[in-house]
């Protein structure tokens, strides 16, 4: 059981928009930036958004970060085949003083 | 380049300790905080432990506390776990990551490829 929830699994078709949620609590997601994280299969994680909003150099603007109280949205635009993985959302909880994930969500590409 | 190479995962049988090491390049190691991060296998991602830039200041998920033990050299530029006591829910890989740069700016921004520890009798 994660302490972020996150629904198991998505889909869209190409060029579509969809959008991966993660909810939480004030010690974490309310108080604190929210990650997210893309995971290719066989591949280690790669950082899309920080400070629930903010893109790392070379992630397209198409994933897009948005948090608001104790809930965040990953939102990916212009679905593309190669946008099919996991994906995972992850903040501090300062109640843990622990770093906390959600369980990810499996997106497909239809 | 930024790198991070982790090794050390082994198999293991219940009970025993394991060290697994994440050699760090191509960034100021001493200046970023550092966290390893697991992931059993078909499972979600789990964070583990991070430590400071100077070491000084660790932190650990309550399933590991005091049987993981995460520590750095930065004469060294490396990054350490001593796993003791281990058990088979510690069967996972294993995943260095970086943490902020003297507490600012993002974490997690570069990953290791990881390291596979299988705990089994």
């Amino acid at each position: 059981q994660s302490v972020l929830t996150q629904p198991p699994s998505a889909s869209g078709t190409p060029g579509q928009r969809v959008t991966i949620s993660c909810s939480g609590s004030s010690s974490n997601i309310g108080s604190n930036s929210v990650y997210w994280f893309q995971q290719l299969p066989g591949t280690a994680p790669k950082l899309l958004i920080y400070s629930s909003n903010q893109w790392p150099s070379g992630v397209p603007d198409r994933f897009s970060g948005s948090k608001s109280g104790t809930s965040a949205s990953l939102a990916i635009s212009g679905l593309r085949s190669e946008d099919e993985a996991d994906y995972y959302c992850a903040a501090w909880d300062n109640s843990l003083s622990a770093w906390v994930f959600g369980g990810g969500t499996q997106l497909t590409v239809l | 380049q930024v790198q991070l190479v982790e090794s050390g995962g082994d198999v293991v049988q219940p009970g025993r300790s394991l060290r697994l090491s994440c050699a760090a390049s191509g960034f100021t190691f001493s200046d970023y905080a550092m966290h390893w991060v697991r992931q059993a296998p078909g499972k979600g991602l789990e964070w583990v432990a991070a430590i400071s830039f100077d070491g000084n200041n660790k932190y650990y998920a309550d399933s590991v506390k005091g049987r993981l033990t995460i520590s750095r050299d930065n004469s060294k530029n490396t990054l350490y776990l001593q796993m003791n006591s281990l058990r088979d829910e510690d069967t996972a890989v294993y995943y260095c990551a970086n943490g902020r740069v003297r507490g600012n700016g993002p974490e997690f921004d570069y990953w290791g490829q990881g390291t596979l520890v299988t705990v089994s009798s």
